[in-house]
């Protein structure tokens, strides 16, 4: 199994609900991470998560708080967003993240609109 | 902060055309890794570098890594419409971490 299960693959939340992205690897990778992507523009490094520890976060704004459940798991919750918020935000996974990143593995993403 | 520009941005090719495009980093790379993007897809892993000067070939598809470490190429000979996508090279400067390059969408004419 190669696959990154991401859930759901669309979503539409008001700017005062709270909602969670989820997904799934069982692949036993050790490394994962969440990326937002606007369109027409590169994967933004959100969060890396090793081991289940956070290991970066890369000064996103509070509204988005990650949890890792445990190594097959990756959430990412969602309160009180703006409509700029509104993006493809993309999971993916890795071997682990030494000196040498291994190759990351992307879900199919959840594309995201805040209205 | 580190930044990986892809150059060009868009590059539209006649089908048997070949196309490349160029990735710079303004800081040494420890490995450089390529993916793809088809329209409404997900990145799609390519391969990864990590050696000064290496050179990496793959059916149509020739990558190369800089003798710094701070450069990146991917070429394609003969383009089909297969190779519709965004290509994006994508870096680690040490921070455990890739950073993904701008990306250079590629269109090919039937």
């Amino acid at each position: 199994d190669t696959e990154v299960t991401q859930t759901p693959k669309h979503l539409v939340m008001g700017m005062t609900n709270k909602k969670s992205l989820k997904c799934e690897q069982h692949m036993g990778h050790r490394a994962m991470y969440w990326y937002k992507q606007k369109a027409k523009k590169p994967p933004e490094l959100m969060f890396v998560y090793s081991y289940e520890k956070l290991s970066i976060n890369e000064s996103v704004p509070s509204r988005f708080s990650p949890e890792c459940p445990n190594s097959s798991l990756l959430n990412l919750h969602l309160h009180a967003l703006q409509p700029e918020d509104s993006a493809l935000y993309l999971c993916a996974s890795s071997q682990a993240t030494g000196r040498l990143n291994t190759e990351a593995f992307f879900g199919q993403g959840t594309r995201l609109t805040v209205v | 902060g580190q930044q990986v520009m892809q150059i060009p941005q868009y590059q539209h090719v006649q089908e048997g055309e070949d196309f490349t495009t160029y990735c710079n980093s303004s800081t040494t790379l420890s490995n450089i890794q390529w993916y793809k993007q088809r329209p409404g897809g997900h990145p799609v892993f390519l391969i990864q570098l990590v050696k000064s000067g290496e050179v990496k070939k793959q059916k149509r598809l020739t990558f190369q890594f800089g003798e710094a470490k701070k450069n990146s190429s991917l070429h394609i000979t003969a383009t089909q419409t297969t190779d519709v996508g965004t290509y994006f090279c994508a870096g680690d400067t040490g921070r455990r971490a890739l950073t993904f390059g701008s990306g250079t969408r590629l269109q090919v004419q039937p």
